[in-house]
């Protein structure tokens, strides 16, 4: 079955800087690759995903990049703000409404 | 609230009891999903639905554990003989087949403490 790894496992950086959180997964029939943020107590929340036909896809501050051959994915946010401390877990799924495989999670602190 | 919601949020019970939780997927989603979540890791997955119809149950999930989609609607797990090991939160989210937005929305979780 599919397997996702994820690093860093937590991450600290200065408000304004850009953090980096990659990803790789196992099983090539993964297709759909979502990131999901998750505040302490809180359901996760998806934030940006991008599909295996797409290589880069963009969302104001978010950013996210597949090479689908080496079956790595990365997760970039620029400008980072307090309010982007969380954890970030990245996924893999054959589609959008396939069961969803999820990373590890990265504990993101952004440090005012 | 038209979200994915979750009965109860919170549950405390001792070793060897049996519970039941309930989840409501927003209206219309006809993919329902249960995840688990323990401290500091990711939600793994244990069995989802479409409609009525179980389509793969994790081969994590023991045979204590069942889940039921009886009207294709809202959707129950049950665990029976609970383990301290099944303290967890225990995720619910769903999802719509349809063309267009079929991101899987998560509930807010029931908090499962076992004694």
């Amino acid at each position: 079955g599919e397997n996702v790894e994820q690093h860093p496992s937590t991450l600290s950086v200065q408000e304004g800087d850009s953090a980096v959180i990659k990803c790789t997964y196992s099983d090539s029939a993964s297709n759909y690759f979502p990131w999901y943020k998750q505040e302490l107590g809180k359901r996760p929340q998806l934030i940006i995903d991008i599909r295996s036909n797409v290589g880069e896809k963009k969302d104001q501050r978010i950013a996210v990049t597949l090479n689908k051959t080496a079956k790595h994915f990365s997760l970039h946010i620029t400008e980072t703000q307090p309010e982007d401390s969380a954890v970030y877990f990245c996924a893999a799924a054959e589609t959008s409404y396939d069961k969803v495989i999820f990373g590890p999670g990265t504990s993101l602190s952004v440090i005012p | 609230d038209t979200g994915v919601s979750q009965n109860p949020r919170h549950k405390i019970t001792k070793r060897g009891q049996n519970v039941t939780f309930r989840c409501d997927p927003i209206s219309e989603h006809n993919r329902l999903y249960w995840y688990r979540q323990t401290l500091g890791q990711g939600p793994e997955f244990l069995t989802y639905f479409q409609n009525e119809a179980q389509l793969e149950k994790s081969r994590l999930l023991s045979d204590r554990f069942s889940a039921e989609r009886p009207k294709g609607s809202f959707s129950t797990l049950e665990i029976q003989r609970t383990e301290q090991g099944d303290s967890a939160m225990y995720l619910c989210a769903s999802s719509s087949t349809s063309a267009g937005d079929n991101e899987q929305f998560f509930g807010p979780g029931t908090r499962l403490t076992v004694l």
